[in-house]
């Protein structure tokens, strides 16, 4: 049992390349969430998913995009890096909603930095 | 909206020596309230949450809290710390029973424990 897996770990890239960050879980858990985390500032939530097909906006969601095609997979896509968006990101994922249990499985994380 | 507010970004303390580290939130509505902990590296963990019923919480590593509604606190505290207990602990809060509410983190807390 794996939990929540990221990919990569760890990526440099330039000011206005694109990527994607990938984050699968085996749990089959419904609820899925992208957080970031910069130094001092704790996690801000940037996007997150309540089932397959459905998205919605966390409180920084500007230069980010998602998709939920799978209950597996919640992959992240930035589009034109910028040096704001080095930071280190989390998926998580979460059996029932955070209003119901809060408990969230956590990814090891995926460390961007953007040059 | 709700909010969470950590007191201390670091707290330096020697091994077996009591701590406490100190979470206030901020809501309108009732919450569940949540400490997890990030050790180096590594993604976040829950450590303990409060949902409702006994006040006093126990969590893993012999960490317990307190959820104070007339203060609104959630104090998280160790009668005995250990090396191994040097990590980044994060307070988060939720709206009480929210089908969709996500989890609100504060800024974290560095505890540095020293021989």
């Amino acid at each position: 049992n794996a939990g929540v897996t990221q990919t990569p770990k760890f990526r440099i890239l330039k000011i206005g390349q694109s990527m994607t960050l990938q984050c699968t879980q085996d749990m089959n858990h419904n609820y899925m969430y992208w957080y970031r985390q910069d130094p001092g500032m704790g996690l801000k939530l940037i996007y997150y998913s309540v089932g397959a097909g459905i998205t919605d906006k966390g409180e920084v969601p500007n230069g980010y995009n998602v998709s939920r095609s799978t209950t597996e997979d919640f992959p992240l896509r930035l589009e034109l890096a910028a040096p704001s968006q080095t930071s280190v990101y989390f998926c998580a994922s979460s059996y029932l909603a955070g209003g119901n249990t809060g408990e969230l499985f956590f990814g090891e994380g995926s460390r961007l930095t953007v040059l | 909206a709700q909010s969470v507010t950590q007191l201390d970004s670091q707290v330096p303390v020697f091994e077996e020596a009591p701590v406490e580290l100190r979470c206030n939130y901020s809501s309108s509505v009732s919450v569940y309230l949540f400490w997890y902990v990030q050790y180096p590296n590594q993604g976040l963990q829950l450590l303990l949450k409060y949902l409702s019923g006994s006040t006093l919480v126990k969590g893993i590593n012999g960490f317990e809290a307190e959820f104070n509604k007339s203060q609104t606190s959630f104090h998280l505290r160790k009668p005995s710390v250990h090396i191994s207990d040097t990590a980044e602990y994060f307070c988060a809060v939720t709206v009480r029973d929210s089908g969709y509410s996500t989890l609100t983190f504060g800024k974290g807390t560095m505890l540095l424990v020293s021989p």
